[in-house]
């Protein structure tokens, strides 16, 4: 079993949209949990990052935590083309080791 | 964050050769990261490089292929050695922040084609 796992997509929204891109992990020790984003061709740029259950809204970013389901989530709310890209979720373990998922390949088309 | 930067950001070589990757941190940071993304892959940790203290590698990784240097608190090095066609690759290097240095920075990356 993978420790971070993500549908790699591709996921398709309408311009306007909201995206919902979901990741579940393995480790019940994990406390943090990040989102990144990378553009083809440049690195991972970090987005959000969440440590406690429940909801952590920033401007169009939403993030999910559902520590007993195991559970993360990010939407992207009113989606633009600029946000077309891949999504890596991470999470760091227990014994502190920050582990990636595959990805997500959001299209946003206009 | 930090502003991190990376030299050379791309190199093409030939089997056998080996290239080394420079990271630079425009602020002191206690870790640095040397990861791994093969094409259409997410990315592998290869080490952890702590100033003053050998690199820690993870499984998979050995010091004899990816040999790093920590000369400092803004500068690291990643030599790929006797490079073959499979080593070809992004490799990223990141910085640590927070109080347990969870939350990860990545320079622009280094993307290596071996012939």
């Amino acid at each position: 079993q993978k420790e971070v796992e993500q549908n790699s997509g591709p996921l398709s929204v309408p311009e306007g949209a909201i995206a919902s891109l979901n990741c579940t992990y393995s480790d019940r020790g994990s406390q943090s949990f990040f989102w990144y984003r990378q553009y083809s061709g440049k690195s991972p740029e970090l987005i959000m990052s969440i440590y406690s259950n429940g909801d952590k809204e920033d401007g169009r970013f939403t993030a999910q935590l559902n520590k007993a389901s195991q559970y993360v989530s990010l939407l992207i709310r009113d989606s633009q083309p600029s946000d077309s890209a891949t999504y890596l979720c991470a999470v760091l373990t227990g014994a502190n080791n920050l582990f990636f998922g595959t990805g997500t390949r959001l299209t946003v088309i206009p | 964050s930090a502003v991190i930067s990376q030299k050379p950001s791309r190199d093409i070589c030939q089997r056998g050769t080996s290239l080394t990757i420079q990271c630079q941190v425009d602020s002191q940071v206690t870790m640095m990261f040397w990861y791994r993304q093969q094409p259409g892959q997410s990315l592998t940790l290869i080490a952890t490089a702590n100033q003053g203290s050998e690199a820690t590698y993870e499984s998979g990784f050995v010091i004899d292929k990816f040999p790093i240097s920590r000369p400092n608190l803004t500068f690291s090095t990643l030599t790929v050695s006797n490079m073959s066609p499979e080593d070809s690759s992004i490799y990223l290097c990141s910085v640590g922040s927070g109080s347990s240095q969870e939350t990860q920075y990545f320079g622009p990356g280094t993307r290596l084609l071996v012939l």
